[in-house]
């Protein structure tokens, strides 16, 4: 079974443009959740989709948007990029997005510079 | 709010010592908790959770956690250390695919 995949593996912006990772789950999972993981903050979530639906949204700017398709695949979207956003991006798939405990897997992660 | 706190931001240890890695976590209702692995320029790896029930939870790569709920811990052990486990580990805790995690601790092992 493959394992959660995004696309690409690496990024460089220039600061004022905008970008667009991927990340398909897992098959059969219909969750799928982002992460910013930076030196000095660690590891932050972004926001949540399920079916479609964004579940729920981390303290995170405008700027930072995401969407998922119908078959679960998803993409963030970050506009007007800044120096700040250079981060390794996550993605975690898990088979449903409950309020109990349910697994999540990760992706290796899209590393994005901006200059 | 929830949170997770590791206070070893670094930990050394010799090649077949023992490991333990502390977590604290703060959570208004059942916690549902996690150690995560992380090689360098990698994801993260699942190496065991906690959902109820037995509060030793048993892992992948020989690891195990203890979940205390009267300290609010869930620490990570490991009876013998191998070079390969040098790597960054984290706890989160969390509810359905919306995890909080911890700051990590580095692990570096001594030959």
């Amino acid at each position: 079974k493959a394992g959660v995949t995004q696309t690409p593996r690496y990024l460089i912006k220039t600061r004022g443009q905008q970008v667009t990772l991927s990340c398909s789950p897992i098959s059969g999972h219909r969750s799928v959740s982002w992460y910013q993981q930076t030196p000095g903050q660690g590891l932050q979530f972004l926001f949540e989709y399920f079916s479609e639906t964004q579940r729920n949204k981390g303290n995170f700017p405008g700027r930072f948007s995401g969407r998922q398709f119908s078959n679960s695949r998803s993409e963030m979207n970050v506009s007007t990029l800044e120096l700040g956003d250079s981060a390794l991006y996550l993605c975690a798939s898990s088979l449903r997005a409950t309020s109990g405990g349910t697994e999540a897997f990760f992706g290796q992660g899209t590393r994005l510079t901006v200059v | 709010a929830q949170s997770v706190t590791q206070p070893d931001i670094h930990i050394t240890v010799s090649e077949g010592a023992s490991l333990e890695l502390r977590c604290n976590y703060s959570y208004g209702a059942t916690p549902y908790l996690f150690w995560y692995v992380q090689s360098p320029g990698q994801g993260l790896q699942l190496l065991l959770k906690y959902f109820s029930g037995d509060t030793l939870v048993q892992g992948i790569k020989g690891f195990e956690a203890e979940f205390k709920r009267s300290q609010s811990s869930f620490n990570l052990r490991k009876p013998s250390v191998h070079w390969s486990d040098a790597a960054e580990y984290f706890c989160a805790v969390g509810s359905g695919n919306m995890l909080t995690f911890g700051g990590g601790t580095r692990l570096m092992v001594k030959p």
